[in-house]
């Protein structure tokens, strides 16, 4: 089965730049997504599609994806952005698959 | 606008099965399928299965194979979710999640909690 490798935990003081990385296999030749979930919410859509991001989002939230890693990069972190954020894939054998999720703190 | 309303927390003994509700509102229930995620407590998404609402068609995780069934009522813009032969293992919040356009997972139901428990 298809595994997608997050760190477990990443730490950054505002106004710095946050980056979180997702691991899989040729996962540059698949679409990722990233979800933001906050304490008790449901998860949130941040970025799909590796780099779009919705209307809603700001921009200081962005993605890429090549060769073995997709990462999410969230600029001028602010206090609001602490949460856990996961990545997801489609796989080629009909399943959907997540990350093991990634907690941002911010210092 | 789009809403995804859930049914309530169930407590059940292992070995029960649990069916959890996901009724939506605000769109054209046909033209879009469902995912159901679960997060146990302090850990991760996990992608259980989704269903095709126009046709009933359904995939679903290895992992749960044989022990859940999606379901879906056109009439009352309901999805359903019936998890059998529950073990503490499957105590978790389960969440319903619209796909957009079959991508990425839009709109999301607020959670149902199942505990499972003697």
């Amino acid at each position: 089965s298809y595994v997608l490798t997050q760190p477990p935990s990443v730490s950054v003081a505002p106004g710095q730049t946050a980056t979180i990385t997702c691991g899989g296999n040729s996962i540059g030749t698949k679409s990722v997504h990233w979800y933001q979930q906050k304490p008790g919410q449901a998860p949130v859509v941040v970025v799909y599609d590796d780099s779009a991001r919705p209307s809603l989002i700001p921009e200081r939230f962005s993605g890429s994806n090549s060769a073995n890693t997709a990462t999410l990069t969230i600029t001028r972190v602010e206090a609001g952005d602490e949460a856990d954020y996961y990545c997801q894939v489609y796989t080629n054998s009909d399943q959907w698959v997540f990350g093991g999720g990634t907690t941002l703190t911010v210092l | 606008q789009v809403q995804l309303v859930q049914s309530g927390a169930e407590v059940k003994r292992p070995g029960a099965s649990v069916k959890v509700s996901c009724k939506a509102s605000g769109y054209t229930f046909s033209s879009f399928g469902m995912h159901w995620v679960r997060q146990a407590p302090g850990q991760g998404l996990e992608w259980m299965g989704w269903i095709n609402v126009g046709d009933g068609d359904t995939e679903y995780s290895k992992k749960f194979q044989g022990r859940v069934t999606l379901i879906s009522d056109t009439s009352a813009t309901t999805v359903y979710m019936e998890l059998s032969s529950l073990t503490s293992e499957d105590t978790a919040v389960y969440y319903c999640a619209r796909p957009w356009l079959g991508t990425y997972f839009d709109k999301w139901g607020q959670g149902t909690l199942v505990t499972v428990s003697s």
